[in-house]
């Protein structure tokens, strides 16, 4: 089946830095990833949906300077959370349309704490 | 209209028994239906899916019931196993590569 690696798996950072996150399919080409970010006890919530080759869509009320999205490739999407903040800790979990009979796929997530 | 409705948000049932969740929408363009599980810390899987031209899925102990006319849905697990335990989320497309539509989760404890 469709497999999306999703890494870090976990990361800890200091107030004010920046991080990236990467999201890949292994066996199929996502020409369409998500990015979502879920808090304890909650639903996911979709942040963006980033086409390869262009511009992302972000959802109403998420900073696109803050949550930059780059999907260079048929491969590979990364989120990098900018001047990040405590209240940027989250759980980020991207997913990638397989385009065939799986759907949608998810990554493992990425615990991200902000110290 | 976007909306998923997804009941109960929690629900414990003992080892055996058949745990029932419940979705319901109101968007007709809705065309697939998936089921996710999810465990903590973990990115949610899917589980079992239909489409609303069928009224009834099986996949192993995974039931889905489909009710068109009423615009909901509703997964069943048969002999329910410790194991599982996990958050479960329904969720609702429009058309491939569009964005899911998330119900709000329920988290599911199944007693030994």
């Amino acid at each position: 089946g469709a497999v999306v690696s999703q890494h870090p798996s976990w990361v800890i950072c200091k107030s004010g830095t920046s991080v990236k996150i990467e999201c890949r399919s292994l066996d199929f080409q996502a020409t369409t990833m998500f990015w979502y970010r879920q808090f304890p006890k909650q639903s996911l919530m979709l942040m963006a949906t980033s086409n390869e080759g262009s511009k992302a869509t972000y959802e109403q009320g998420v900073e696109k300077d803050k949550f930059l999205i780059n999907h260079a490739s048929l491969t590979l999407s990364t989120l990098t959370v900018t001047s990040a903040h405590p209240e940027d800790s989250s759980f980020y979990i991207c997913s990638a349309w397989d385009g065939g009979a799986y759907g949608y796929t998810f990554g493992s997530g990425t615990r991200l704490t902000i110290v | 209209q976007q909306q998923v409705k997804q009941s109960p948000q929690s629900l414990i049932v003992q080892k055996g028994g058949i745990p029932i969740i419940n979705c319901a929408y109101e968007n007709t363009a809705f065309d697939y239906f998936p089921w996710y599980q999810q465990f903590p810390g973990k990115g949610p899987a899917l589980l079992i899916a239909i489409r609303p031209d069928v009224s009834e899925k099986k996949e192993g102990r995974f039931t889905i019931s489909f009710n068109k006319s009423a615009k909901q849905f509703s997964l069943h697990i048969m002999d329910s196993q410790p194991g599982d335990s996990a958050t479960y989320f329904c969720a609702a497309i429009a058309g491939g590569a569009q964005k899911l539509v998330f119900g709000q989760g329920t988290r599911l404890t199944i007693n030994p």
